[in-house]
């Protein structure tokens, strides 16, 4: 069946460090795949998406590469900043159905 | 354009009442979800609708039950509340392409 597992957290950086966020997935088919973030208090908003292997989805700094022979769809930002705290959730999708990882909290300190 | 809203935003329930979460979106969408979301284990699809007219169950279906009215509004029924469905509720649609849209969710707690 499809899943998807994410980097446990909780994740702390300080302002203008590295991010990179794993996530892997199993799927039949032909899956898009998604990066969404969560802000406290808040529903999730779509951050970047990628629909086929070998594409790179980027928004606000952040990108995600589809790997297909490695599963992966890693979630990387050069330079965070304090606004990027939040908890960010890796998702598949397929068909009518929409599988999501655990989430993981990052926390960008000043 | 509103995208998607839930009502109510929080509420309180004792074991055995029974509540609607209400759920519409103005963005056209055929497909429309409700998920749970409880720490440490993401979001979880309880039931899903993918056009009017039609529902299908999703990871955790019992004790819940949907109506699609129509296709704005998607609505989610506790016929019994137990204290294992303290959750927070997030009502989505979805685009063709396979973006979906939340709302802001609803917090239940059940005692």
């Amino acid at each position: 069946g499809n899943s998807v597992t994410q980097m446990e957290g909780p994740v702390t950086l300080s302002e203008e460090a590295f991010l990179t966020i794993n996530c892997t997935y199993t799927a039949t088919g032909y899956p898009s795949l998604f990066w969404y973030v969560q802000y406290p208090g808040e529903g999730l908003q779509l951050l970047l998406k990628a629909t086929k292997a070998d594409d790179k989805g980027s928004n606000k700094g952040f990108e995600a590469t589809y790997r297909k022979e490695t599963t992966s769809f890693h979630l990387e930002k050069g330079s965070v900043q304090v606004s990027d705290s939040a908890v960010y959730f890796c998702a598949l999708g397929g068909g009518n159905q929409f599988y999501f990882g655990t989430g993981t909290s990052l926390t960008v300190i000043p | 354009n509103a995208g998607v809203t839930q009502t109510p935003k929080f509420q309180v329930l004792k074991t055995g009442q029974s509540m609607t979460l209400q759920c519409a979106q103005d963005m056209n969408h055929n497909s429309m979800y409700w998920y749970r979301q409880d720490p440490g284990m993401g979001l979880r699809l309880i039931y899903y609708s993918a056009s009017e007219g039609t529902t299908d169950k999703g990871e955790v279906p019992n004790g819940y039950n949907v109506s699609r009215l129509n296709k704005r509004e998607f609505s989610l029924r506790l016929e019994s509340a137990a204290p294992s469905q303290t959750s927070v509720y997030f009502c989505a649609s979805t685009t063709e392409g396979g973006t979906q849209y939340f709302g802001p969710g609803t917090r239940l707690l059940v005692l």
